[in-house]
């Protein structure tokens, strides 16, 4: 049971250029969620997922899409990387059974040049 | 969008020591948890608080939600080294059940 799991852990990209990070959860949960850590600023929702098949929005969507591609999977997609989106990115899971309770990866560092 | 305010962003204290550490916001919350986060990895829950008023305790760690479920603390007594880690502080409101997190602070346990 390896909880939720996420690559690569770490990332160097150029301005312009693409990449998916990709999140998986062995554990059935319904909710996904995708977070950016920045010094200072704690952690800011990007985009999630409250089951399988859909997606919103969260607080600071510009600049990526998602992809819920089965229960088990959320990806996020940064089409045209900027050094703003230097950051750390968290998934993370959420079941039904505790109250709100998410079990987070271990974390993305990215650096956009 | 909601706000967390959490204080102090940065603490440093003696082994041995008490502290408390502020989590404030003007809005309501349903509930409130409190993580903590090791560096290299991602936030591990704490405690969850539903309850205005609530008091919750896990060993050494004392968490209370405000009467009217817009703040909260966490006290910890006699710190030890081990408790050092970011601790953050999180609500969670509306329909989509979402989480907002407060800014973190950053405890350093001296031995």
């Amino acid at each position: 049971n390896a909880g939720v799991t996420q690559t690569p852990k770490f990332q160097v990209l150029k301005t312009g250029q693409s990449m998916t990070l990709q999140c998986a959860q062995d554990m059935n949960h319904n909710s996904m969620y995708w977070y950016r850590q920045d010094p200072g600023m704690g952690l800011r929702l990007i985009y999630y997922s409250a089951s399988e098949g859909t997606t919103d929005k969260g607080e600071v969507p510009n600049g990526y899409n998602v992809s819920r591609l089965n229960k088990r999977e959320f990806s996020l997609r940064l089409e045209s990387a900027a050094p703003s989106q230097t950051s750390v990115y968290f998934c993370a899971s959420k079941g039904t059974i505790s109250y709100n309770e998410q079990f987070f990866g271990p974390g993305t560092r990215l650096t956009v040049l | 969008t909601q706000l967390l305010e959490q204080s102090p962003q940065f603490l440093s204290i003696q082994e041995g020591e008490n502290l408390t550490v502020y989590c404030n916001s003007s809005s309501v919350f349903s509930s409130l948890q409190w993580y903590r986060q090791e560096p290299g990895e991602g936030p591990v829950l704490l405690v969850t608080v539903v309850t205005g008023g609530e008091v919750k305790k896990l060993k050494r760690l004392t968490f209370q939600f405000g009467d009217a479920r817009k703040d909260s603390s966490l006290h910890i007594t006699a710190a030890q080294p081990g408790d050092t880690g970011l601790y953050l502080c999180a609500g969670e409101s509306g329909s989509a059940r979402q989480l907002t997190f407060g800014s973190g602070t950053q405890l350093t346990v001296l031995p």
